[in-house]
């Protein structure tokens, strides 16, 4: 079947601007979370979303939200971009029942 | 909350074994994973272990656990040059469901 899905693969933004990432999950997954990945910071969860609702959020500021639509397909969006925003976000789609969690091949955002 | 820490990089020679070493803070982690990153790609899922086992084999992969020390080690048996990669640990915080990752062993194979 097919995995999870995020788009765009790359984006350049400049300073201020806000942006909207895609991910798809996994037919059938129910559960979507957004990771960052920075060379400094690692890997960071950012919020957990299921069935259309935020179930989970990390410790990032206000200007990092989310949605999910009834087709269990998520976005992010980050509004008024800082240059530390560049990063490469991945979200994961998880099973209703299970650990398992599958990442897409992420969205590679450079603020400029 | 939850640290994972891992070493930053280990190098074997084509054919050896190669392990790569996590280790933790919460007890009460209930879920343990392996992924692996390479160059420009998202995380793909290796194996993950449940805090009540031990250990866990799949094909050339062994999963250790210790939680009394709490340790997990993956091992990667006749090491080949596609493995080269970053292995990031994680453990899942099971109220939040959410994951925590080690800094990433970045593994590299001669061959």
């Amino acid at each position: 079947k097919a995995g999870v899905t995020q788009t765009p693969r790359y984006l350049i933004k400049t300073r201020g601007q806000q942006v909207t990432l895609s991910c798809s999950p996994i037919s059938g997954h129910r559960s979507v979370s957004w990771y960052q990945q920075t060379p400094g910071q690692g890997l960071q969860f950012l919020f957990e979303y299921f069935s259309e609702t935020q179930r989970n959020k990390g410790n990032f500021p206000g200007r990092f939200s989310g949605r999910q639509f009834s087709n269990s397909r998520s976005e992010m969006n980050v509004s008024t971009l800082e240059l530390g925003d560049s990063a490469l976000y991945l979200c994961a789609s998880r099973p209703d029942i299970g650990t398992e969690a599958f990442f897409g091949q992420g969205t590679r955002l450079t603020v400029v | 909350g939850e640290d994972v820490e891992q070493s930053l990089f280990l190098s074997v020679r084509e054919g050896d074994s190669s392990v790569i070493n996590c280790t933790y803070t919460d007890s009460s982690s209930t879920y343990l994973y392996w992924y692996k990153q390479e160059p420009g790609a998202g995380l793909q899922l290796l194996t993950y272990i449940f805090s009540n086992m031990d250990m866990k084999q799949d094909q050339r992969l062994t999963v250790l656990l210790n939680k009394k020390d709490k340790h997990l080690s993956l091992r990667i048996a006749d090491t080949q040059t596609g493995d080269s990669a970053i292995y990031f640990c994680a453990v899942m915080d099971t109220g939040r469901r959410a994951l925590t990752f080690g800094s990433g062993t970045r593994l590299q194979v001669q061959p």
